[in-house]
């Protein structure tokens, strides 16, 4: 079945260390990729977009993330965490040949940030 | 500009009431969306309007009802509703109606609904 799936319900992470959240997606052929970051009470902000080329996309805030085609994966990183990194994070994908405007998220992924 | 604007932030209503929610966005963009989510769980579509066209429509059941009056606004008319449609509605837009830019979204702050 096609999928997109977060493996990691819930991250703890120190301020200062690095963090990687998994994404993995389950398709004919490699869709578009994204992903969204929700801050607590707010509405979900793009981070980052994968179409094609290089495969390591750099964002906003600091976050980056790498499409590797054999896995299937399409994970998101960031050296050093802040305080304001807590928050839900999911990955999306948009496939390539379906009409329409469909984003297809990810169960999501909390992240904790401990002092 | 960049900004996605949804009012009421909060509402309550009765399973018997009309209500409504608003979205407006000054962008130019030429996609709007409705998403509906529960807590813990992603957002979950119900429309896509493309260039003031209903595009998409998820099997939402009829007592939701989007409008699309002109290319700056997206309103989504309540009526009769069930306490298991409580959640937070999100209003996004999008620069493209078509091709793989549909998925860079501009959301809303999210319209949170309690049905008693």
């Amino acid at each position: 079945a096609q999928s997109v799936t977060q493996p990691d319900i819930h991250i703890t992470v120190s301020e200062g260390a690095s963090l990687e959240l998994r994404c993995n997606y389950s398709y004919g052929a490699t869709p578009y990729l994204f992903w969204y970051v929700q801050s607590p009470g707010q509405g979900l902000q793009l981070l980052l977009k994968y179409f094609s080329g290089d495969t390591l996309v750099q964002g906003i805030k600091g976050f980056e993330a790498e499409f590797k085609r054999s896995q299937s994966s399409f994970n998101l990183r960031k050296p050093s965490v802040h305080w304001s990194d807590a928050a839900e994070y999911f990955c999306a994908v948009k496939l390539i040949k379906a009409a329409g405007n469909k984003l297809t998220f990810g169960g999501g992924t909390r992240v904790l940030v401990k002092p | 500009d960049t900004e996605v604007t949804q009012t009421p932030k909060h509402l309550v209503m009765g399973m018997t009431n009309k209500k409504s929610l608003k979205c407006e966005q000054h962008m130019g963009h030429r996609a709007m969306y409705w998403y509906k989510q529960k807590a813990k769980k992603p957002p979950e579509l119900m429309f896509v309007y493309s260039y003031e066209k209903l595009s998409i429509n998820e099997s939402v059941p009829s007592r939701f009802s989007p409008e699309c009056p002109n290319s700056s606004l997206l309103n989504l008319h309540l009526h009769a509703l069930q306490p298991e449609d409580s959640a937070l509605y999100l209003c996004a837009s999008s620069p493209h109606a078509q091709g793989p830019y549909t998925g860079e979204l501009f959301f809303g702050e999210g319209s949170r609904l309690t049905v008693l």
